[in-house]
């Protein structure tokens, strides 16, 4: 059974548009949603994450929107730049974090020139 | 700190051979976790430890995998007899009190 479903699988954005990934997941006793960004040949970094007593958080250019009542939690990257071309993950987990990660499958992100 | 040390970084291997992991986790976190990485699957935990003892191994996928964590500097993952399957990329990652890190993986092809 998949916890957490992540959308989409692949998404190319022009350099200064808006990307935006997409995560629900299914267990009511997770309090602690992380997104992870991986380059290639790289192991995943925590980029930003979110409990849920808070419905948004901004850092820089990456905004997570967390809608509790729906179960969905999305990322947004605000002015995209062809640096920000990489897999995304999100996950979530119970205990906060310090439980273990339960991730979705990935996003590959592509920013064109 | 030079984060965690995974080795080898990459892996070619016959079917029916031994494989072995190495990881040096970060000096201090006392929680580490292995996870492999498939295009299919995406990001599976198999196995984590907390002060070097095996929590949950329950996404070991069968007996051919084991892990060991001997001490707070190193652990590693073992499988015996590889298969075809397994080609993957195996990430070690360790924890203190706060967020996880991962090493750069292992990449193993098994032919």
């Amino acid at each position: 059974q998949q916890q957490v479903k992540q959308s989409p699988q692949s998404l190319i954005v022009q350099k200064g548009g808006i990307s935006i990934i997409n995560c629900a997941y299914e267990n009511t006793a997770f309090d602690y949603f992380p997104w992870y960004q991986q380059f290639p040949g790289k192991g995943p970094a925590l980029l930003i994450a979110i409990r849920p007593d808070v419905s948004e958080k901004k850092e820089g250019r990456f905004t997570i929107s967390f809608n509790k009542s729906a179960k969905q939690f999305s990322l947004h990257i605000m002015d995209s730049q062809p640096g920000d071309s990489a897999t995304y993950f999100c996950a979530a987990s119970k205990e906060g974090s310090q439980g273990n990660l339960i991730f979705g499958k990935g996003t590959k992100l592509s920013v064109k020139p | 700190d030079a984060g965690v040390i995974q080795s080898p970084r990459h892996e070619v291997t016959e079917m029916g051979q031994e494989v072995t992991l190495r990881c040096k986790p970060i000096s201090g976190h006392n929680s580490l976790f292995w996870y492999r990485q498939t295009m299919m699957r995406g990001l599976e935990l198999l196995i984590y430890f907390n002060n070097n003892v095996p929590i949950d191994d329950s996404g070991m996928p069968e007996d051919r995998f084991s892990a060991k964590m001997p001490n707070a500097s190193f652990s590693t993952l073992k499988i015996q007899p590889s298969e075809p399957r397994d080609s993957a990329v195996y990430f070690c990652a360790t924890r203190g009190t706060g967020e996880l890190f991962f090493g750069e993986g292992s990449r193993l092809t098994v032919l």
